[in-house]
């Protein structure tokens, strides 16, 4: 159980386009999901949270117009990065929580390259 | 504030070899304690975890105690296997925002050769 999807796993675009990423919880609902970006060798940073049914509360330092955040289901949230450039380039992962412990579910990331 | 500080990898190990990672942590409060595993190509996985201090979590094989007088959460196993290559992360639980967040340590990549 507790099974979290992103797709697409892999996308590359070109800059000045947008790509949409999808996170799904397949097997429960998921009132509250994160999204985090990766750089290689770094850690994971919180982007943002996004609650179902309300708007996505940004880290400080993130452009929430750069990057929208809709949580329309209990089952779905997308991140949607707009006018992408190569900076943009990174590993996005999304997860589910917290769970009682605090714990989170976590998605297996989608990869982005913007040429 | 809050961080995590975890050792550098990559940590290449023989198979059946004493593993240890080293995790620091600073926070405010008591947070909770978390070790996450990464297999290639798969998302982060719980793999323990302990909520106060002297708690020790533990699951196949690997264990790591809750120190609040080191601050630390050392990840432990004493014969690691072929498998259990992957990015093994360390992480701790903050409350920001209304809700509980994680905030997590670099990786280290963990490498067993048979």
């Amino acid at each position: 159980g507790a099974v979290v999807s992103q797709h697409p796993s892999w996308v590359i675009c070109k800059s000045g386009t947008s790509v949409k990423i999808e996170c799904r919880s397949l097997d429960f609902q998921a009132t509250t999901m994160f999204w985090y970006r990766q750089f290689p060798k770094q850690s994971l940073m919180l982007m943002a949270t996004s609650n179902e049914g309300s708007k996505a509360t940004y880290e400080q330092g993130v452009e929430k117009d750069k990057f929208l955040i809709n949580h329309a289901s209990l089952t779905l949230s997308t991140l949607t990065v707009t006018s992408a450039h190569p900076e943009d380039s990174s590993f996005y992962i999304c997860s589910a929580g917290p769970t009682r412990d605090s714990s989170q579910y976590f998605g297996p990331g989608t990869r982005l390259l913007v040429l | 504030g809050n961080s995590v500080t975890q050792m550098e990898g990559p940590v290449t190990l023989s198979e059946e070899a004493f593993l240890t990672i080293n995790c620091t942590y600073t926070a405010t409060g008591y947070p909770s304690l978390f070790w996450y595993v990464q297999y290639p190509g798969e998302g982060l996985q719980l793999l323990l975890k302990a909520t106060k201090a002297d708690d020790k979590g533990s699951n196949k094989g690997f264990e790591a105690t809750y120190r609040k007088e080191t601050t630390s959460f050392h990840l432990e196993k004493g014969s690691v296997q072929v498998s259990d290559s992957a990015v093994y992360f360390c992480a701790l639980s903050y409350y920001g925002g209304a809700t509980n967040k994680l905030i997590f340590g670099t990786g280290t990549l963990l490498a067993v050769q048979p």
